[in-house]
């Protein structure tokens, strides 16, 4: 009973480096969702994809693609690290965008870029 | 924009006390509420939900939360914490239809024993 995946745990970058990471849910869900988590801030949403095939912007896209790869997997890709990229990732699914269900959360990547 | 305010970045209780971890919300319609609970290391976990109905509602963990709409609140308690209720609290709040969740700053709870 996986749920929601999210590879790496952690992982450390250099500036510039580029990354991606990756999350796959196995609860046969809709709409998949990129959130950051920084101290004090709750969680920021990066992008959204509300079915496969489509991706939106969420708050804080900046510095940020998405690719959503089939139904099961969504992908956050840096394609230059910078510092301020420095947070906990999480990735979340839920069974339909418009629904009253809540979403579903990995447990996180820790990013830090030196 | 719709906006979610927890008060108290920090909470120690002891254990066996009562637990109360404020939420408060900006939101032109009927909001869809939940409060979402972080172990160390851990993902987000749901413990409840509000849509409409019964103002109280409980959740999992012996955790109840009351919808206060005169007062654009969302309240979480616990009557009785246990150790393993230190964590990170989360209230967020979504539009009735639509994708965004918008998440407070977070609740840090300790207890002592």
């Amino acid at each position: 009973n996986a749920g929601v995946t999210q590879t790496p745990k952690f992982q450390v970058l250099k500036t510039g480096q580029s990354m991606t990471l990756q999350c796959a849910q196995d609860m046969n869900h809709n709409s998949m969702y990129w959130y950051r988590q920084d101290p004090g801030m709750g969680l920021r949403l990066i992008y959204y994809s509300a079915s496969e095939g489509t991706t939106d912007k969420g708050e804080v896209p900046n510095g940020y693609n998405v690719s959503r790869l089939n139904k099961r997997e969504f992908s956050l890709r840096l394609e230059s690290a910078a510092p301020s990229q420095t947070s906990v990732y999480f990735c979340a699914s839920r069974e339909l965008s418009w629904s009253n269900q809540p979403q579903h959360f990995g447990d996180g990547t820790r990013l830090s870029i030196l | 924009a719709q906006s979610v305010t927890q008060p108290d970045i920090h909470i120690t209780v002891s254990e066996g006390a009562s637990l109360e971890l404020r939420c408060n919300y900006s939101y032109g319609a009927t909001p869809y509420l939940f409060w979402y609970v972080q172990s160390p290391g851990q993902g987000l976990q749901l413990l409840l939900k509000y849509f409409s109905g019964d103002t109280l509602v409980q959740g999992i963990k012996g955790f109840e939360a009351e919808f206060k709409r005169s007062q654009s609140s969302f309240n979480l308690r616990k009557p009785s914490v246990h150790w393993s209720d230190a964590a990170e609290y989360f209230c967020a709040v979504g539009k009735a239809a639509g994708n965004k969740l918008t998440f407070g700053g977070g609740t840090r709870v300790l207890v002592k024993p």
